[in-house]
């Protein structure tokens, strides 16, 4: 069983702060997606990266994939009250389309 | 496009009850997926259906759940009878194929609670 363990688990920060949220594993994923879930609905595909050391940015959100494929970060710049939700992150292997979800960090931001 | 439509979205039972719930996933979407959410957790995949067909239920409880895609559209997922360790939101995902990077969309859920 492949596990993703969040750090850290819950986080309570203020506008404008920044943060970095960590996702890691023993195993080699070939890609890993971010999601961001807020309550009552169901969580939503924030990016996909695949190749180890790749880096994207989506507007404050910029996500990196470690160089072994067993690791990711999400780091969120000057965060908004927007930003709060569970992000969590899922790893897939091989082709298979199965997803392998991580514990979840709650995140929220106050004014 | 509509997104994948789950109901009831609420759900409360006493232990042993039975109960089910339905998933519509997106219009020609071949994958559907059915996960169980525990409060706090991240969710765990329970089956995968491609077409009308069981890709993977490794992790499905057979037992005492029981899922079907028949026309290979919607389906439903069963639990009788329910336990007091089955209170989670239960979620539906669908996908265009199941391969490659295909990305998941997600219902909001049935949020179960075992009396």
């Amino acid at each position: 069983t492949q596990l993703l363990e969040q750090s850290p688990q819950f986080l309570s920060i203020q506008e404008g702060e920044n943060l970095t949220v960590y996702c890691n594993s023993s195993s080699v994923f070939s890609s890993l997606q971010w999601y961001r879930q807020e309550p009552g609905e169901g969580p939503v595909l924030l990016v996909t990266v695949v190749t180890g050391g790749e880096v994207k940015k989506l507007k404050r959100l910029t996500f990196q994939f470690g160089d072994a494929r067993k690791d990711s970060s999400l780091h969120i710049t000057a965060a908004q009250p927007g930003d709060t939700g569970l992000y969590l992150c899922a790893g897939r292997t091989g082709t298979a389309s199965k997803l392998t979800f991580g514990t979840g960090t709650r995140l929220q931001v106050t004014l | 496009e509509a997104g994948v439509a789950q109901s009831p979205r609420y759900k409360i039972i006493e232990k042993r009850q039975s109960v089910a719930f339905w998933c519509n996933p997106i219009s020609g979407h071949a994958t559907l997926y059915w996960y169980q959410q525990i409060l706090g957790q991240g969710p765990k995949l329970l089956i995968q259906f491609q077409n009308n067909g069981v890709v993977d239920d490794s992790q499905l409880p057979k037992d005492r759940f029981s899922a079907e895609r028949l026309k290979g559209v919607d389906s439903t997922l069963k639990i009788q009878p329910a336990k007091l360790e089955d209170s989670a939101v239960y979620l539906c995902a669908s996908s265009r194929t199941g391969t490659d990077n295909q990305p998941q969309h997600f219902g909001d859920g049935t949020r179960l609670s075992i009396l």
